[in-house]
């Protein structure tokens, strides 16, 4: 069954370092997805990516998050200095659909 | 504002038991709706989809009422291995794309 991958599984880093999480999803999927969870909360929206353009934005994805798809096959979500507050699972979502959504396995980060 | 609100759990319920969870949305426009499951710091995955008509999967059963807006998810015969955070989603069109919004979930424990 096909499957959307993220790298790293987990990513520890200082505060005010630039983070680049990574997601490999479903190739034949048009629509692409960041979401994030906060240990203890729930799932949230952060961005909708579509036709190699943002689609949509939460109030979360301000200034400091930025979204590319470089390759064609890679989808990224670059925060540009991080925050505490930026720790969480963040979880990469395809679709081709709107009844079949793929979550990417998450990529757990720590701002120490 | 809550979009979509849940049954604040945990529930505790030995094998065999029947659980129901329940949910409210809060947006009319929705367009479709869904039950995940979530283990522990893992990502979210389908468990169905919910219809007005309701539908069922071996022993779970889903059922959507749009008048109320109220979902709801019944589980028969509990298993160990049915131990999760069960989440209600709704899938609506926001400012430029479809989107999910996810509940806070449902802890549910199968005790043997």
């Amino acid at each position: 069954e096909p499957e959307v991958t993220q790298t790293p599984s987990h990513q520890v880093t200082q505060m005010g370092q630039e983070v680049i999480l990574r997601c490999v999803p479903i190739s034949n999927h048009l629509y692409f997805y960041w979401y994030r969870q906060i240990l203890g909360q729930k799932v949230e929206f952060l961005v909708s990516f579509y036709n190699n353009e943002i689609s949509e934005k939460s109030e979360i994805f301000d200034d400091q998050f930025s979204v590319e798809r470089p390759d064609g096959s890679n989808f990224t979500l670059k925060i540009r200095s991080t925050k505490l507050e930026d720790s969480a699972m963040y979880f990469c979502a395809s679709m081709v659909v709107t009844e079949s959504w793929y979550f990417g396995p998450g990529t757990r980060l720590t701002v120490l | 504002r809550k979009e979509v609100e849940q049954d604040p759990g945990p529930f505790n319920v030995p094998e065999g038991a029947t659980v129901a969870f329940n949910c409210t949305y809060s947006n009319s426009a929705s367009q479709s709706f869904f039950w995940y499951r979530q283990d522990c710091r893992k990502e979210p995955k389908l468990l169905m989809s919910v219809y007005s008509s309701g539908n069922e999967d071996g022993r779970f059963t889903a059922q959507l009422n749009r008048a109320s807006q109220y979902i709801s998810l019944l589980i028969r015969d509990s298993k160990l291995s049915d131990s999760a955070t069960y989440l209600c989603v709704v899938n609506m069109y926001g400012a430029g794309s479809y989107q999910l919004t996810f509940g806070k979930g449902t802890k549910l424990s199968v005790i043997p």
